[in-house]
């Protein structure tokens, strides 16, 4: 059973630009979190993500970050007109529907923002 | 009210020993506690995990003790090798639907041979 996929798992974009993460949940899995760590940091929760629909954005910067869950595909994080502040490790988790809160990660994308 | 506070920063162990981490919440509402190992460069790999309903919980060399009257929690790993060097992360999270896990700090274990 792979583990959660992520792509890709290095990103160097420019100031200005746009940056798409992807995420593949486990087999079976259809909860998918969103968390950003910066160096020496620990994991901060960004958002949460079923099929088609997010739970909670609660943790989601106001303006250039979405992230979507389509019917088909990965869950998509995209951050537009990137700063240098948003260079950090972006990873992503799914968990199982009975247990939302037993979460497996993915091996992150490593965002550089020149 | 959401937050988890960890410590150490930091911990050096010799080989065999034990490493203690601790963490403290203030949220009553938390009902699952998990801890993460990160290795350099990789994603936090679920260790163990415990709710509150018990005290103890012990898997291999990994014991998480759990005080809910003191709000606080903590991972005890046994025989420590240097393989164990790593960062360690606890958490909290509420249940339900609510899954977002609250993240301490973390510590950076080092074990020494």
């Amino acid at each position: 059973n792979a583990g959660v996929m992520q792509n890709p798992r290095h990103l160097v974009r420019r100031r200005g630009q746009e940056a798409r993460l992807r995420c593949s949940p486990m087999k079976g899995h259809s909860h998918v979190y969103w968390y950003r760590q910066l160096p020496e940091e620990g994991l901060k929760f960004m958002v949460y993500l079923q099929k088609e629909n997010i739970i909670d954005e609660s943790g989601m910067p106001k303006e250039r970050f979405s992230a979507e869950f389509p019917k088909e595909g990965p869950s998509i994080l995209r951050i537009q007109q990137v700063v240098r502040g948003d260079s950090a490790a972006y990873f992503c988790a799914s968990s199982p529907v009975r247990v939302p809160d037993t979460q497996y990660f993915g091996p992150g994308t490593r965002l550089t923002v020149l | 009210q959401q937050q988890v506070k960890q410590s150490p920063q930091s911990l050096i162990v010799q080989k065999g020993g034990i490493s203690i981490i601790n963490c403290a919440y203030e949220n009553t509402a938390f009902d699952y506690f998990p801890w993460y190992q990160q290795f350099p460069g990789k994603g936090p790999a679920l260790l163990i995990a415990i709710r509150p309903d018990v005290s103890e919980k012990k898997e291999g060399r990994f014991t998480i003790s759990f005080n809910k009257s003191a709000k606080q929690f903590s991972l005890h790993i046994m025989d420590s090798q240097p393989g164990d060097s790593a960062t360690y992360f606890c958490a909290a999270s509420i249940g339900g639907s609510q899954g977002n896990l609250i993240f301490g700090k973390g510590t950076k274990l080092s074990v020494k041979p």
